[in-house]
């Protein structure tokens, strides 16, 4: 069975400090992996995936990814964070065969003061 | 472009009231739907996912269903509606492996 872990219900974080919000995941064979961004009541806004290549994805508004297959963690990070970025963050993760179903984490909110 | 279009906004009923959220797709074909609901801001539950016209599949059982009548609709359905109901529904769409693509949701409040 498929499930995401995100092991921090809250980051806070000084604005143009880097910013980390962990991710690990179980899924059997390879895993499609994502990143999304929620702002207060809208729908989730997607910021990057994983589906295979690099272990470094770079995605929207500065916010990078780091695969780790042996670690199986996809770690959500951005060097100077910004007020603005204060939001909540899913990440989510599909197998790569045999359906389409997406399962996200928790969710992490990030604080980032000025 | 594709456009997602999910209504109502906002919505409060009795408990035991029949309920009817109703999502549509533009601008893509066979796209796979979905519905997902979070509870109290937070983690998003998946309810429904569909393949296609008439393929629906359950994650969860409960007192919600979901139907496809067409191809780039998706409703989501129950005859009597309970307190534990109450959330933000939020609907997806997506292609073959690529990201989901959000509804700006319907926030159900069940009194």
């Amino acid at each position: 069975a498929q499930s995401v872990a995100q092991p921090e219900d809250q980051v806070n974080v000084a604005e143009g400090n880097p910013l980390t919000v962990k991710c690990t995941y179980s899924v059997s064979g390879n895993p499609y992996l994502f990143w999304y961004v929620q702002y207060p009541n809208r729908g989730l806004q997607f910021l990057l995936k994983y589906i295979t290549g690099d272990n470094l994805v770079k995605g929207s508004y500065g916010f990078e990814a780091e695969f780790n297959k042996s670690q199986t963690s996809f770690h959500l990070k951005k060097p100077s964070a910004l007020v603005s970025d204060s939001a909540l963050y899913f990440c989510a993760v599909r197998h790569s065969t045999g359906g389409f179903k997406t399962i996200f984490g928790a969710g992490t909110r990030l604080f980032v003061k000025a | 472009s594709q456009t997602i279009h999910q209504w109502p906004a906002t919505l409060v009923q009795p408990v035991g009231s029949p309920l009817s959220l109703e999502c549509t797709v533009e601008g893509t074909s066979n796209p796979n739907l979905y519905w997902y609901r979070q509870a109290a801001g937070r983690g998003l539950q998946l309810l429904f996912y569909s393949v296609g016209i008439g393929q629906i599949s359950s994650e969860v059982p409960q007192n919600l269903s979901a139907s496809r009548p067409q191809d780039r609709q998706f409703i989501l359905s129950s005859k009597k509606l309970l307190l534990s109901d109450s959330g933000f529904y939020l609907c997806a769409w997506s292609v073959e492996k690529e990201k989901l693509f959000f509804g700006s949701g319907t926030q159900l409040s069940v009194l």
